[in-house]
């Protein structure tokens, strides 16, 4: 059974189109993430999810919104894709309440987005 | 403010030797410091976690790291390379006494290991 999952695994698209990953966990987690990692392998947390409410919003430009329907999904949309968006975006969770926990994470398989 | 560095990108060693990945930190408070391996076109896999207690710290695959507060640092140690260890190592560290911030990573040391 995989414990983070995430769809889709690739995204190729253009330049000014909308779209949105999605990420499942099954491990009964109450915190969610998600990380962008460049090409440099450089990775950044974006935003975090206790239980469904936001609680780190890192500077990410207002065209990407995340949303949590319960605390086993968090996904990520984004609007008017640029090209300075292609990356690989990686979504995690971790059981305790709070990103400030000694909890480690546990990271899904990445979704490759290119933007064209 | 925290962070982490990592000051080699890249490491090669031949099998069956020692390896050590090196990582320094810096953080206002007491730190909680982890070490994850990512291996091709994959997530990230935790290996192990310092948060109190014995200096030295085990974790996964035979990996160690020991966390040394004069120095700043908490390096990740094997003592005998696989080939299947070669993969990217992220450092990471978060200050406790700073709240409800988030975990910030190293960029990362590729290591190699030589059959």
């Amino acid at each position: 059974d995989t414990a983070v999952s995430q769809t889709p695994k690739y995204l190729v698209t253009q330049m000014g189109n909308d779209k949105s990953i999605k990420c499942e966990q099954n491990l009964g987690h109450d915190t969610m993430y998600w990380y962008k990692q460049d090409s440099k392998k450089f990775l950044k947390i974006m935003f975090s999810y206790n239980n469904k409410e936001l609680i780190i919003n890192e500077t990410v430009p207002n065209r990407f919104s995340p949303k949590s329907p319960d605390k086993a999904h968090l996904n990520l949309h984004i609007n008017s894709l640029e090209l300075g968006d292609s990356a690989v975006y990686f979504c995690a969770s971790s059981p305790a309440s709070g990103a400030s926990s000694y909890n480690e994470q546990f990271f899904g398989p990445g979704t490759r987005l290119t933007v064209l | 403010a925290q962070s982490v560095a990592q000051p080699e990108d890249q490491v090669n060693v031949a099998e069956g030797n020692p390896l050590t990945v090196k990582c320094t930190y810096s953080v206002s408070g007491n730190p909680y410091l982890f070490w994850y391996v990512q291996y091709p076109n994959r997530g990230l896999q935790f290996l192990l976690k310092y948060i109190t207690g014995d200096n030295l710290v085990k974790g996964s695959y035979g990996f160690e790291a020991e966390f040394n507060k004069s120095q700043t640092s908490f390096h990740l140690k094997k003592p005998s390379a696989l080939v299947s260890d070669s993969a990217l190592y992220f450092c990471a560290v978060r200050d406790l006494n700073s709240g409800n911030t988030p975990l910030v990573f190293g960029k990362g040391t590729r290591l190699s290991v030589i059959a």
